[in-house]
């Protein structure tokens, strides 16, 4: 059973228009991260939430913000997308404590024409 | 700041052939260190993962790797290569009170038949 969905896998959106990526957890992590991966690239930390607490990366550009609702939801809105934010955004979880897993979503793969 | 360095963005070996993947990290505190595989198109698996225990750590499909402080080196091998191994890996670094996960640039592996 799949553990962190994201949704869609797939998402068209035009310059500049507002675009929300969804994910879920079935594990009751406490922490939920936000990655952006560029084409042959490493995951880059965007943001995260430990419970309701946000941490903001800070070359994390203002056009990218996360809301997490409850312990299984968190999005994350690109508030006018640029050609350059076409990447994969990863989701991922934590229980909580520094040596336990991370666990990832499949990605939502974001195109901007 | 804590970073990881991975030698070499592509490496191909025959099938049956012991596959190394070579990773160095910076740290000034005893470090956690990671191996996550990424099939095209989906997110991080967790292949292994080093925190302070065992040295030679066992992950999962094979694969090992041996965190060496003198070299600060995290290399991780496989004996002997499989067509599925086909796939991106990449060393990672914790740092932080709870994971953040710094990656390194990635290594392709080719399995060539």
């Amino acid at each position: 059973d799949a553990m962190v969905i994201q949704n869609p896998r797939y998402q068209v959106t035009q310059f500049g228009k507002p675009v929300t990526l969804s994910c879920s957890q079935t594990l009751n992590h406490n922490v939920m991260y936000w990655y952006q991966q560029k084409s042959s690239q490493a995951p880059k930390l965007l943001f995260h939430y430990y419970d309701k607490d946000f941490n903001n990366e800070a070359d994390t550009p203002d056009n990218f913000q996360s809301r997490r609702p409850n312990t299984s939801f968190c999005f994350l809105d690109i508030r006018s997308p640029g050609l350059g934010d076409a990447a994969m955004y990863l989701c991922a979880t934590l229980l909580g404590g520094r040596t336990d897993t991370q666990y990832f979503g499949p990605g939502t793969r974001l195109t901007v024409l | 700041a804590q970073s990881v360095t991975q030698l070499g963005s592509h490496v191909s070996v025959s099938e049956g052939a012991l596959v190394l993947l070579r990773c160095n990290y910076s740290s000034s505190v005893p470090p956690y260190l990671f191996w996550y595989v990424q099939y095209p198109n989906q997110g991080l698996q967790l292949l292994l993962k080093y925190t302070s225990a065992a040295t030679l750590v066992k992950g999962i499909n094979g694969f090992e790797a041996e965190f060496k402080k003198s070299e600060t080196s995290f290399h991780l091998t496989k004996p002997s290569a499989h067509m599925s191994d086909a796939a991106e890996y990449f060393c990672a670094v914790a740092s932080g009170g709870y994971q953040k996960v710094t990656f390194g640039t990635g290594t392709k592996l080719q399995v060539i038949p």
